[in-house]
This record gives C-alpha cells, structure tokens and sequence, in this order.
C-alpha cells in the first residue's frame, strides 16, 4: 500500500513567521489532500492537488504538487497562533476511493 | 445543516466488552470510512463503505466490526478481540462520483474510546 511520509514531525515557530511541512510518498499521487486537526477534533479539509506541478492558495496558506506527483509541501507564510494544529497530508490509490494518512505534523505557533 | 455526527464523543470500556460507535451523515454520501488515530501518529483505515449492504477491510480491521444497512449510517463495533482500542476514532463520508474519490472527505468530530 502506499506510505506517505511527512516531515518534521513537529515544529515550533514565532509567531510572524514563515513555515513549511513536507509529504512525500514512496508511490505516483493520483490525488493529495491537505487537512487540518485541532486536538481532539475532526479533521479539516483545506486544500486538494491533482495536476503535477499544481499550486492552490487560501489566505495564507499554499500548498504545491510536484511535476513527478510523489511529493507535496504546504507553506504558511506570516503565521499566527490560529495556525496551530496537526497538519495531516492524505491521498488516495488510484481507483482506490480511500485515502492514506502521513503521520501528521504538530504545528505550535509561539506568540 | 448537512454534516456527519460522531457519538457519544467519549466512550469507556470495560475489559471484555463490545462497544459500538455510531457515526451518522445527512450528506447524501456514498462512501464512509472508519480510522483510527493514536497519539502522535497519523489516521489508519480500519474498514469502508462504498454502498448499502457491502463494505471492505481496510488495514486494521481485527477486532472490529460494521454494517452498511443504511445509505445514512455507518456504526463501528469494536469486539473484545481488539487487544488495544483506546484510541481516538474518527468517521469520514464522501461521494464517489463516477466511482471515483474527487471532493476528499467531510470528517465527523471524534470519539475517543477509553479501556478502563
């Protein structure tokens, strides 16, 4: 099956600034799903990828594809301590209908 | 308002007992799925649902059961062959158009499962 790994782990940043969290999967993304969790809840949906070399923004958050489809990053940019959470990047096996989940990153946003 | 509820969201059991989760959507989806989150680590699909009647193991379902007899509702029994089930479980729906996964899911809120 395939495995997607994210990293770091987690990380902590001031508040203002920049950061990154990578998924990278040992197989071709036929599609890849970013989502967000605060502790003890559901899971948010916050953005998809399809196309090799796809990038999608929302406020200020990013998250790009790669041209080879094996590997996503998502980039918050000014961040602020709302951005707080587990940042999970998921994505489904072709014709699968089900997504596999990366570890997850743990995000703390110091003010 | 269209959404899929998790209950109760905190659940206890006793050593040897069967516990069943629900987990309800008013979405119109035709695809449900069970995951199992621990601490620390990522979600792991336990089984899924893609119509009424029919449902499939996905990579943890050992101690676990399902049903799939309504389009709305997808309850998860965890038996008593399931040696470690405090965990956080998590129900996810979506539609399927064309038999494929397009949109994602729509995840339900959480129920944390306890041994006591």
């Amino acid at each position: 099956s395939q495995e997607l790994e994210q990293s770091p782990q987690s990380l902590i940043v001031q508040e203002g600034k920049n950061l990154t969290i990578n998924c990278t999967s040992s197989k071709t993304l036929y599609g890849l799903y970013w989502y967000k969790q605060k502790y003890g809840e559901g899971l948010i949906f916050l953005m998809m990828l399809q196309k090799g070399g796809e990038e999608k923004s929302h406020e200020k958050i990013t998250a790009k594809l790669d041209e080879k489809k094996q590997q996503s990053s998502l980039h918050i940019t000014a961040s602020q301590p709302s951005h707080a959470g587990i940042y999970l990047c998921g994505a489904d096996e072709a014709a699968g209908n089900k997504l596999t989940f990366g570890g997850g990153t743990r995000v703390l946003v110091k003010p | 308002d269209g959404g899929i509820t998790q209950s109760p969201k905190y659940l206890f059991r006793k050593e040897g007992q069967n516990v069943t989760l629900s987990c309800e959507q008013n979405l119109n989806h035709d695809a449900m799925y069970w995951y199992r989150q621990d601490p620390g680590q990522g979600l792991r699909l336990i089984y899924y649902s893609q119509i009424v009647n029919d449902f499939q193991k996905g990579d943890i379902a050992e101690g676990y059961s399902v049903s799939r007899e309504k389009k709305e509702s997808f309850p998860l029994t965890v038996t008593s062959a399931q040696k470690n089930p405090t965990a956080f479980y998590l129900c996810a729906s979506s539609i399927i158009p064309g038999g494929f996964l397009v949109y994602g899911y729509t995840f339900g809120s959480g129920t944390r499962l306890t041994v006591v």
